[in-house]
C-alpha cells in the first residue's frame, strides 16, 4: 500500500499561538488537497480543502497555502486551542480512480 | 451531510479466524469506497479500491486473498481478514466519496480496532 510508515513528528505550541503544520506531497499530477484532523481512535476529520488551481484558501481559524513548485502544502491554525491537540494529515488526490493517499501527519500538542 | 457507518468499533479474533468489518453509507450512494489500515502513530495506508459490482483494485504488497473486499450494493463494502495473525492487528478505516458533495466527498468511518490473540 501508499504511505510513508514513519512515526509521527510532534509540533508543541503554547495556547493561543498560531501553528504552522508541514506536509509535502508526492506526486505533480495531484489536483486536489485535502487536511484532515484525526484525534485518537477516530477516522480522519476534515478540515480544510484545495484545488491544484489555487495557492491560498481560508477557512475558520485555518488556511491552508499550496506551492506547487516545490510539492508543499502547509495549514496555519490561528489561536491555537487544547482543543486543537490531535494528529493532522494532508492527503492528495490523485490519479482518475479518485483514491487519496496520506502524507505523514504531524502530532500537534497544545500546551495551556 | 454524508455518514459513512463502520462496524464494528472493535473486535478481538483468534489467531487464524477471519473478521469481518463493514462499512456503510447512510444517506448517500458510494460507488467508490476505500480501505485503510493504520498502525500505532503511523499515517493510513490506502490498501483498496472498492468499486461497486466489480473487483477491488488493491495496492501494491496487499495481499488480495488475505484481505477479501465485497462491494455488493451501492451503500455496503465489506472487508475480510481471512486467517488473522497478530502482525494483522491494525486501525482498519474506510472512505466513501459521496459524488454529491462539493469536496469531493470523501467522508471517512469512525475505524475498526483489531486485534489478533
Amino acid at each position: 500500500g501508499e504511505s510513508v510508515g514513519l512515526h509521527l513528528p510532534t509540533l508543541s505550541v503554547q495556547e493561543g499561538d498560531n501553528s504552522i503544520i508541514n506536509c509535502a506531497y508526492s506526486n505533480s499530477a495531484s489536483d486536489y488537497f485535502i487536511w484532515y484532523k484525526q484525534e485518537s481512535g477516530k477516522g480522519p476529520q476534515f478540515i480544510i480543502d484545495i484545488r491544484s488551481n489555487m495557492d491560498k484558501r481560508q477557512g475558520q481559524r485555518v488556511t491552508v497555502l499550496l506551492n506547487k513548485t516545490v510539492k508543499h502544502l502547509s495549514l496555519q491554525i490561528a489561536a491555537t486551542q487544547p482543543g486543537d491537540s490531535a494528529v493532522y494529515f494532508c492527503a492528495e488526490k490523485t490519479g482518475n480512480t479518485g483514491k487519496l493517499i496520506f502524507g505523514q501527519g504531524t502530532t500537534l500538542q497544545v500546551k495551556p | 451531510g454524508a455518514v459513512v457507518s463502520q462496524h464494528p468499533s472493535w473486535v478481538i479474533c483468534k489467531s487464524g479466524t477471519s473478521v469481518k468489518i463493514e462499512c456503510r453509507s447512510l444517506d448517500f450512494q458510494a460507488t467508490t469506497m476505500f480501505w485503510y489500515r493504520q498502525f500505532p502513530k503511523q499515517s493510513l495506508m490506502l490498501m483498496a479500491t472498492s468499486n461497486e459490482g466489480s473487483k477491488a483494485t488493491y495496492e501494491q504488497g496487499v495481499e488480495k486473498d488475505k484481505f477479501l473486499i465485497n462491494h455488493a450494493s451501492l451503500t455496503l463494502s465489506t472487508l475480510t481478514v481471512t486467517s488473522a495473525h497478530p502482525e494483522d492487528s491494525s486501525f482498519y478505516i474506510c472512505s466513501a466519496r459521496d459524488y454529491r458533495a462539493r469536496h469531493y466527498g470523501y467522508t471517512f468511518g469512525s475505524g475498526t480496532r483489531l486485534t489478533v490473540v
